[in-house]
C-alpha cells in the first residue's frame, strides 16, 4: 500500500546549521509530494510541493527534490533560524486523490 | 481571508457526552475532510466529503458522524465521547483538481 516514512524527531540544531529531514515513500503510480509545516498552536500549512520526478519544490529557503529512483523527498535548508522551529510533515497524494501523511518531525532550533 | 475556520478551539467533555465540532470554509472548496492528530501517529483521516450531500469514511471513522448539507460547512459529531477520542482535530479543504489542502487551526479536545 501507499505510505510515507520520515525521520523520527525531535531534531535539535543550532541557529545557522544545515538541516535535512529525510522522507521516503511507497506508492503506486506517480504521486505528488508535499512538505507541510505546523507552527505551535496552528494548523498545517503547505511549505512546498513537487508533482513529478526531478521537480524541486522550494519556499522560505527550504528545498526538496522529488527523486523517483530512490523514492525520496528529503527536506533541506542551508541555514536554519529560530523561527523555523515547528513540526514538519511529509505527505503524498495519489492518483485516486488519497492524501497520506508521515508522522511528523519536530524541529527545535537553539539561538 | 477567513479560509478554514474551526470552533471551538478547546473543549473538555465527560465520557458519554456528545458534541459537534464545527468547520466552515469560505473558499468554495468542494472537498473537505476531518483528521485527528495524536502524538507519534501523524494525521489520520476520519471522514471526508467530495461535495454537498456526499460523505465517506476515512481511516478511523468509528465514533464519529458527519454530514454535508452545504458547500461551506462540514461538522463532525461525537455521539458518545470516550477518552480515546482525546486528540487535536483538524478540518481541511481543497479545491477541485488541486491536491494541496488548506487546514483550520484545530480543536483541542479532552475527554475525561
Amino acid at each position: 500500500g501507499n505510505s510515507v516514512t520520515q525521520m523520527e524527531g525531535p531534531v535539535t540544531l543550532s541557529e545557522e546549521a544545515f538541516l535535512t529531514i529525510n522522507c521516503t515513500y511507497t506508492a503506486t503510480g506517480y504521486p505528488s509530494l508535499f512538505w507541510y509545516v505546523q507552527y505551535p498552536g496552528e494548523g498545517l500549512q503547505l511549505l512546498l510541493k513537487a508533482t513529478k520526478a526531478d521537480d524541486k519544490g522550494s519556499n522560505k529557503g527550504f528545498e526538496a527534490t522529488y527523486r523517483k529512483e530512490t523514492t525520496s523527498f528529503h527536506l533541506e535548508k542551508g541555514s536554519v533560524q529560530v523561527s523555523d522551529s515547528a513540526v514538519y510533515f511529509c505527505a503524498l497524494s495519489t492518483s485516486d486523490d488519497k492524501i497520506i501523511f508521515g508522522k511528523g518531525t519536530r524541529l527545535h532550533i537553539l539561538p | 481571508n477567513a479560509g478554514v475556520t474551526q470552533t471551538p478551539k478547546f473543549q473538555v467533555l465527560k465520557t458519554g457526552q456528545s458534541m459537534t465540532l464545527q468547520c466552515a470554509q469560505d473558499m468554495n472548496h468542494e472537498y473537505m475532510s476531518w483528521y485527528r492528530q495524536d502524538p507519534g501517529m501523524g494525521l489520520r483521516l476520519i471522514h471526508y466529503s467530495v461535495g454537498a450531500g456526499i460523505t465517506d469514511q476515512g481511516e478511523v471513522p468509528n465514533g464519529y458522524n458527519v454530514s454535508r448539507s452545504t458547500t461551506e460547512d462540514f461538522p463532525l459529531r461525537l455521539l458518545s465521547a470516550a477518552p480515546s477520542q482525546t486528540s487535536v482535530y483538524f478540518c481541511a479543504s481543497r479545491p477541485p483538481g488541486e491536491r494541496v489542502q488548506y487546514f483550520g487551526a484545530g480543536t483541542r479536545l479532552s475527554v475525561l
